[in-house]
């Protein structure tokens, strides 16, 4: 059974530093890996998708990297700003059943401090 | 294109109530799913859709119906809401039931049954 897990949980930081939230999966059989970001009370804004063939993606401040072997992706926010302030979900696309569903983490907290 | 739209944004029930909450998109995606939200559980799919006339179960389907006449709807049904389906619904697509496909979500309906 594919499970997904953020650690850590919450984390708060002072504006402008480096940060690297974790995600980790227990089968590596998957199509790809998205991080997602929800606001408090809002949907999900889909950030970055790595393929299972790719090792990162990056779009602007966001570097998203992904070992399958492993069962690894981090998320690198770059000169963090209190806008960046949301919670942060990683998910993979499972290979195989009919499916081909997101599983999701519990996601990141993040709290970036002015 | 609007994207994946969702109504309505709020919802309250009494137990018992049915009612039915709207998804659609623009885009032509032929893969439609519906999960809910949960503290503490993430998200979980409820059901999917790799085409119109074409639906399936996901995790946790029990008390909820959907149907699939046209590519752009996809509508979630209670059928007699119960407290325990007191949850943040969100509807998302993405371009066919292929896994290596970026998925999209809607900004969610928050129901609460009383």
């Amino acid at each position: 059974k594919q499970e997904v897990t953020q650690i850590p949980a919450a984390l708060s930081v002072p504006e402008g530093e480096n940060l690297v939230l974790n995600c980790s999966f227990t089968d590596s059989a998957i199509y790809n890996l998205q991080w997602f970001r929800q606001d408090p009370g809002k949907g999900l804004t889909s950030l970055l998708l790595i393929q299972s063939s790719q090792r990162e993606q990056t779009s602007g401040r966001l570097n998203a990297s992904l070992d399958k072997s492993s069962g690894r992706s981090t998320l690198y926010i770059a000169a963090s700003q209190p806008g960046d302030s949301a919670t942060y979900l990683c998910a993979v696309t499972r290979k195989g059943g009919a499916t081909n569903k997101l599983i999701f983490g519990t996601g990141t907290l993040l709290a970036v401090q002015p | 294109n609007a994207g994946v739209t969702q109504t309505p944004k709020f919802q309250v029930l009494k137990t018992g109530q049915s009612m039915t909450l709207q998804c659609a998109q623009d885009m032509n995606h032929e893969y439609m799913s519906w999960y809910r939200q949960d503290p503490g559980m993430g998200l979980r799919l409820i059901h999917y859709s790799v085409g119109a006339g074409i639906t399936d179960q996901g995790e946790v389907p029990n008390g909820y119906n959907v149907s699939r006449s046209t590519t752009e709807d996809f509508p979630l049904r209670l059928l007699s809401a119960a407290p325990s389906q007191t949850s943040v619904y969100f509807c998302a697509s993405r371009l066919s039931g292929f896994g290596y496909n970026e998925q999209f979500f809607g900004p969610g309906t928050r129901l609460t049954v009383l």
